[in-house]
């Protein structure tokens, strides 16, 4: 089936600093893949649509300066916390549509990475 | 607009016993929906979709749905639970034309021994 990676699993940071997580396609192309937060014990909340060769697409209340999407392949999409706080811990998911899957394009299924659990002390 | 309501935070089912997780769904469009299972600490997994094909969606583990309209409704079920389907459960809409998910609030299903 489709694997969708991401690197690193877990980040632990200073304040301040930027981390990047990566968000791969294995096995399947995607134009189209999602980032997306999670809180503890809550439900994911999408940050914003990142598109291959082209600007992401932020979700209102997302800082697209402080949340960097880079796309640059079909395969890889990438996702910079800026100048990381405290507040910015979080559980990042990424998902990826698979543009060979059936349905339109609300019913292609996506699949999710393993997450990225991120600590800023 | 769409949105998804799940309708119980935590079920609690003893092992053998069926399994319902209750989901209701509101959209302007004919939806495509989704459950996603995800275990501690873990990525989501798809366990089924509907996409407008037969009400009666079956997926992996022995999970089944059953897309009823007239209800707005798309309840996950299980005939018999098993120790490992402990985990949180989401239900995922998505509208025609629409690409991004939105999620429910999740269901923490819980199989006591």
């Amino acid at each position: 089936g489709a694997v969708v990676s991401q690197h690193p699993s877990w980040v632990i940071c200073k304040s301040g600093t930027s981390v990047k997580i990566e968000c791969r396609s294995l096995d399947f192309q995607a134009t189209t893949m999602f980032w997306y937060r999670q809180f503890p014990k809550q439900s994911l909340m999408l940050m914003a649509t990142s598109n291959e060769g082209s600007k992401a697409t932020y979700e209102q209340g997302v800082e697209k300066d402080k949340f960097l999407i880079n796309h640059a392949s079909l395969t890889l999409s990438t996702l910079t916390v800026t100048s990381a706080h405290p507040e910015d811990s979080s559980f990042y998911i990424c998902s990826a549509r698979d543009a060979g899957t059936s349905g339109g394009a609300g019913g292609k299924t996506q699949y999710f990475g393993p997450g990225t659990r991120l600590l800023v002390l | 607009a769409q949105s998804v309501t799940q309708l119980d935070s935590h079920v609690s089912v003893s092992e053998g016993t069926p399994v319902l997780l209750r989901c209701n769904y509101s959209s302007s469009y004919s939806p495509s929906l989704f459950w996603y299972v995800q275990h501690p600490n873990k990525g989501l997994q798809l366990l089924l979709k509907y996409t407008s094909a037969a009400t009666l969606v079956k997926g992996i583990n022995g999970f089944e749905a059953e897309f009823k309209k007239s209800e707005t409704s798309f309840h996950l079920t299980k005939p018999s639970a098993h120790m490992s389907d402990a985990a949180e459960y989401f239900c995922v809409v998505s509208g025609a034309g629409r690409r991004a998910l939105t999620f429910g609030s999740g269901t923490r299903l819980q199989v006591q021994p």
